[in-house]
């Protein structure tokens, strides 16, 4: 059980367009989710969290308009980087809070910006 | 404010030995969770344990196990009879405070299991 996928696992996009990732709770329902951005041999870096049928939360210093989230469903929250630009080139990873606040994680998804 | 702290930035063990990952945490809330994680080359954080403020025993998980010493403000964690394929980075992570979601991650111990 808990288990969350994330789609794309890789893009390359140009930079000035826009890319979206999906998250997925697959087996259960999932009313708060998380993405999360890591640099390589760094740790996680919370972006936003996202609650369903409500707006994200950005961390400090996370631009709103740059990474737009939509948890539409309790099973899928979206991440849009707007413009991107090869700054933005990461490992963004979602994750899906469970019972007891722990966190279920998707794969990842590499985004590199050319 | 809450804070993590992995002293140790790689660590080294032989098949089949223990090893113990260090981890102490800072807060001043009564209530919070602990977490550990594990993160492959592949890139996907893996959960591997959780342990309440509140839990009077040390959690177990299989070959996992947390030795969580309160009044240290430690957690670290214990793996078993330690295996290839535990070479992997591991995150101690900590609930931020009561009643929120988020979690704060340390900065990691990667661990090498050589035969």
């Amino acid at each position: 059980g808990a288990v969350v996928s994330q789609h794309p696992s890789w893009v390359i996009c140009k930079s000035g367009t826009s890319v979206k990732i999906e998250c997925r709770s697959l087996d259960f329902q999932a009313t708060t989710m998380f993405w999360y951005r890591q640099f390589p041999k760094q740790s996680l870096m919370l972006m936003a969290t996202s609650n369903e049928g409500s707006k994200a939360t950005y961390e400090q210093g996370v631009e709103k308009d740059k990474f737009l989230i939509n948890h539409a469903s309790l099973t899928l929250s979206t991440l849009t980087v707007t413009s991107a630009h090869p700054e933005d080139s990461s490992f963004y990873i979602c994750s899906a809070r469970g019972t007891y606040y722990e966190q279920y994680f998707g794969p990842g998804t590499r985004l590199t910006v050319t | 404010a809450q804070k993590i702290t992995q002293t140790q930035p790689g660590m080294f063990v032989q098949e089949k030995e223990a090893v113990t990952l260090d981890c102490t945490y800072d807060t001043s809330d009564q209530s919070y969770g602990l977490f550990w994680y594990k993160q492959p080359s592949s890139g996907e954080m893996i959960f591997l344990i959780y342990q309440g403020s509140y839990d009077e025993q040390n959690a177990t998980e299989g070959r996992y196990s947390l030795n969580f010493q309160k009044a240290r403000k430690s957690a670290n964690l214990v793996i078993s009879a330690s295996q290839l394929g535990d070479s992997a980075m591991y995150f101690c992570a900590m609930r931020e405070a009561y009643n929120t979601d988020k979690l704060i991650f340390g900065t990691g111990t990667r661990l090498q299991v050589f035969p």
